[in-house]
């Protein structure tokens, strides 16, 4: 099966750009979507085909996919983005697959 | 405006069922799918599967595929998920989320649902 591999953990001080990576076999001829969830919350979708943005999700949140690792940037990082955040693809084999998770740490 | 309303917690011994209830509003019930996707406590999340309202049709992923029935109530905008012969492996809250027909990201979730499975 399809896996995709997020480092676990990524600490950022306030004001700078925290990106972090998700890493699968040739995801870059995937859509890959990004999750924000706040702690007891359900998730949020953030970046949506890899770089589209909802609306509402300021414009620090962008997204690229290229290759084998599709990343998602947050720019001029607050306290508020403290979250753990998930990609998101479709296999080949039609089933949903969410990336291990990556924990922003706001220092 | 969209809301996606989940049944409340639920506490069941090893071996038994649960039935989650997931009641749509705000939108036309039959035009975006809805996923179940769950989350054990501490970990990340996993995909449970996928029904179509307007049919009917699902699709599990394999891990689901002989324990799990999805099955949607059109008069009510209700969709149900419900897992039988769980084991404390199961405790773990259970999300329903949607996706537009054509599109691939889950643009709204429910609030989600506690499930421990505890002897």
């Amino acid at each position: 099966s399809y896996v995709l591999t997020q480092p676990p953990s990524v600490p950022v001080a306030p004001g700078k750009t925290a990106r972090i990576s998700c890493g699968g076999n040739n995801i870059g001829s995937k859509s890959v979507h990004w999750y924000q969830q706040k702690p007891g919350q359900a998730p949020v979708v953030v970046i949506y085909y890899d770089s589209d943005r909802p609306s509402g999700i300021p414009e620090r949140f962008s997204g690229s996919n290229s290759g084998n690792t599709a990343t998602l940037t947050i720019s001029r990082v607050e306290a508020g983005d403290e979250a753990d955040y998930y990609c998101q693809v479709w296999d080949s084999s039609g089933d949903c697959v969410f990336g291990t998770g990556t924990k922003v740490s706001v220092l | 405006q969209v809301q996606l309303v989940q049944s409340g917690a639920e506490v069941k011994k090893p071996g038994a069922s649960v039935k989650v209830s997931c009641k749509a509003s705000g939108y036309t019930f039959t035009t975006f799918y809805i996923h179940w996707v769950r989350q054990a406590p501490g970990q990340g999340l996993e995909w449970m599967g996928i029904i179509n309202p307007s049919g009917g049709r699902t699709t599990y992923a394999q891990k689901f595929q002989d324990r799990g029935t999805m099955t949607r109530d059109t008069a009510t905008s209700t969709v149900y998920m419900e897992l039988r012969s769980l084991t404390s492996e199961d405790t773990a809250v259970y999300y329903c989320a949607r996706t537009k027909t054509g599109t691939t990201e889950f643009d709204f979730w429910g609030q989600g649902t506690l499930v421990t499975v505890s002897s």
